[in-house]
Formats: C-alpha cells, sequence, structure tokens
C-alpha cells in the first residue's frame, strides 16, 4: 500500500478556500486516491475520490496531477463546522480490503 | 438511510476480562472492516471480511478475533483486556465493487479500567 504524507496541521479562516496536499510518490497503476473526514469522536466520513485528473462533488474537489505522486483536497469557502481532521488514502479502490490511515492533517477554521 | 450500527456504544470493562463488540452493516454491503482509535491517534485498521470470510489482517492482537455471521453481522471479540485497549472501536461497511466508499458507524467507546 501506498505510503501518504500530510501537512500536520492547517488554519484557515471562514470563507477561504482551503487546500489540502498529500504525497504519495509509491502509487500504484490500480490504486484509487481518497479523501476522508473526521469529527472528534465519530467514524470517518468520505469526501472525495478520483483516479486522476479533477473530481468535483458538492462538498470537494481533488486534484490530481499527471504523475498521480500527489493529490490536492480542495475546501471552497470552508465555514468552523469544517475543522475537522482530513485523511488521504491510497490504494486499490480503498486499499482493497486492508485500508491503512497515515496521520491526517488537523484543520482549524477560525472565525 | 440505513447507517452502520454498533453497540454496545460505551462499555466499561475491567483488566483481563472479555469484551464483545457487535457491528450490523448496511443492507447489501458486502464487507466490514474493524478499526481501533486510540486517544489522539489515527484510526488502525484491525481486520476485514469480505462476503463472510475474513479478507485482511491489520495490527490486531491475538487477544482479539472477529468473525462475520450469516446475517453479515460482525463481532469483534476481546480478550485478557489490557488497559491500552482503551479505545474507540469503529466498523465501517462497502457495498459491492467498484463502489467503495467505506461507511462508518458512531464506533464504541471501551474503556478498560
Amino acid at each position: 500500500l501506498a505510503k501518504t504524507t500530510q501537512p500536520i496541521s492547517m488554519d484557515s479562516y471562514e470563507g477561504q478556500e482551503v487546500n489540502i496536499t498529500c504525497s504519495h510518490n509509491n502509487i500504484a497503476t490500480n490504486d484509487y486516491i481518497t479523501w476522508y473526514q473526521q469529527f472528534p469522536s465519530q467514524g470517518p466520513r468520505f469526501i472525495i475520490q478520483g483516479y486522476k485528473t479533477k473530481v468535483t462533488n458538492e462538498v470537494a474537489s481533488l486534484f490530481i496531477p499527471a504523475d498521480r505522486k500527489s493529490s490536492t483536497l480542495s475546501l471552497p469557502r470552508v465555514s468552523l463546522s469544517d475543522t475537522a481532521v482530513y485523511y488521504c488514502l491510497v490504494g486499490l479502490y480503498t486499499g482493497g480490503f486492508k485500508t491503512i490511515f497515515g496521520a491526517g492533517t488537523r484543520l482549524f477554521v477560525k472565525a | 438511510a440505513a447507517g452502520v450500527i454498533q453497540s454496545p456504544r460505551h462499555l466499561i470493562k475491567e483488566k483481563r476480562e472479555t469484551a464483545t463488540l457487535k457491528c450490523y452493516p448496511i443492507p447489501r454491503h458486502d464487507t466490514v472492516y474493524w478499526y481501533q482509535q486510540g486517544p489522539g491517534q489515527d484510526p488502525q485498521f484491525l481486520i476485514s471480511f469480505y462476503e463472510k470470510m475474513q479478507s485482511d489482517k491489520g495490527s490486531i492482537p491475538d487477544r482479539f478475533s472477529a468473525q462475520q455471521f450469516s446475517d453479515y453481522h460482525s463481532e469483534l471479540n476481546m480478550s485478557s483486556l489490557e488497559l491500552g485497549d482503551s479505545a474507540l472501536y469503529f466498523c465501517a461497511s462497502s457495498p459491492p465493487s467498484p463502489v467503495t466508499e467505506q461507511f462508518f458507524g458512531p464506533g464504541t467507546r471501551l474503556t478498560v479500567l
């Protein structure tokens, strides 16, 4: 399974766009990239998944360059409620059946 | 919409006791995962089941065992509990491929005294 590296923490203000980049240099050809959000004492929640180029849904965008060695989760106009930990996962689909959560990014959104 | 159900939500045990955590996946989901998350830590994959067969193992102690039953619910059995087993235990389920999003339950908070 590909190892991922993310910033430990990030600060932002309400209304700003937040971009969290994840490095996954040894991503395999069949690997997908998935992002989860987790609030304290709650289970992680799926945000977005992609394989290449750009994926957008109602809450976020995922940018994946051609070499796929990194990916960037973009959260438009964050609010206080977006304060959470964000995890980047890389694997066949979501790592097949063995899902490895690396050290996530703790995002703090300030008023 | 139905979600993953875990029971109990809270559990307090003494050292060396046993505990059983239950997970009821979303209907028609064929894969179940178990995770352990200690205070301030990231989720650690324990074990997974695909169509009632164990599929992968992570950092699951030998004192722990799990199984998935014919109705697809799963149980995580923990014996000889240690203080370090105190954590949130999450169960997740996912539908048949190629959709691979994992849906997490609310977790069981285990406290070992």
